[in-house]
């Protein structure tokens, strides 16, 4: 089955400075790559996506690329602000009738002052 | 617009004792539904998945079970509970664009 690598695991930068996290996937079928955002007590939140047949997509200060060669991906956060810091999960999928999410083990961003 | 429901919000539950969390969708017809769960401070685990009434696959095998008696409501169900039933329970739906899964507000289990 997938399996989704996710790092870093904790990752701090300073309000303004960018971050990125990267995600590797191991099954060269999958063709869907969400990301999530998870604060505190709540449920997972859709931020973005990509599918396979896009390199990079972005959505105001958020972006993600994908490499379908190396099997990676990544979320990148500009001009991060502290209402950013919260848990971020990448997850991948083959996508049919069920298609079920892999997700990452997650990296929790702390936007300091 | 759709929304999902989950109840209850917090459960302090013993072992051995039955559960029963319940999942409704409201706004569309005929979604995927599916049950994770996240223990404390790690990812998000699938345990089930629905693509129609009475159609539920199961990804981990367990001393949970789920059931869809109707389009739009997901039960996840246990006869008896362990200490490792406890965390924090999910659940998601998707329709329309494939793949794009959303998720609901959580009940978290305490089983003590």
């Amino acid at each position: 089955g997938e399996n989704v690598e996710q790092h870093p695991s904790t990752l701090s930068v300073q309000e303004g400075d960018s971050a990125v996290i990267k995600c590797t996937y191991s099954d060269s079928a999958s063709n869907y790559f969400p990301w999530y955002k998870q604060e505190l007590g709540k449920g997972p939140q859709l931020i973005i996506d990509i599918r396979s047949n896009v390199g990079e997509k972005k959505d105001q200060r958020i972006a993600v690329t994908l490499n379908k060669t190396a099997k990676h991906f990544s979320l990148h956060i500009t001009e991060t602000q502290p209402e950013d810091s919260a848990v971020y999960f990448c997850a991948a999928s083959v996508t049919g009738t069920a298609s079920k999410l892999t997700f990452g083990t997650g990296t929790r961003l702390q936007v300091t002052l | 617009s759709q929304t999902i429901h989950q109840w209850p919000a917090t459960l302090v539950q013993p072992v051995g004792s039955p559960l029963s969390l319940e999942c409704t969708v409201e706004g569309t017809s005929n979604p995927n539904l599916y049950w994770y769960r996240q223990a404390a401070g790690r990812g998000l685990q699938l345990l089930f998945y629905s693509v129609g009434i009475g159609q539920i696959s199961s990804e981990v095998p367990q001393n949970l079970s789920a059931s869809r008696p109707q389009d739009r409501q997901f039960i996840l169900s246990s006869k008896k509970l362990l200490l490792s039933d406890s965390g924090f329970y999910l659940c998601a739906w998707s329709v329309a664009r494939p793949g794009e899964q959303y998720f609901g507000p959580g009940t978290r289990l305490t089983v003590t």
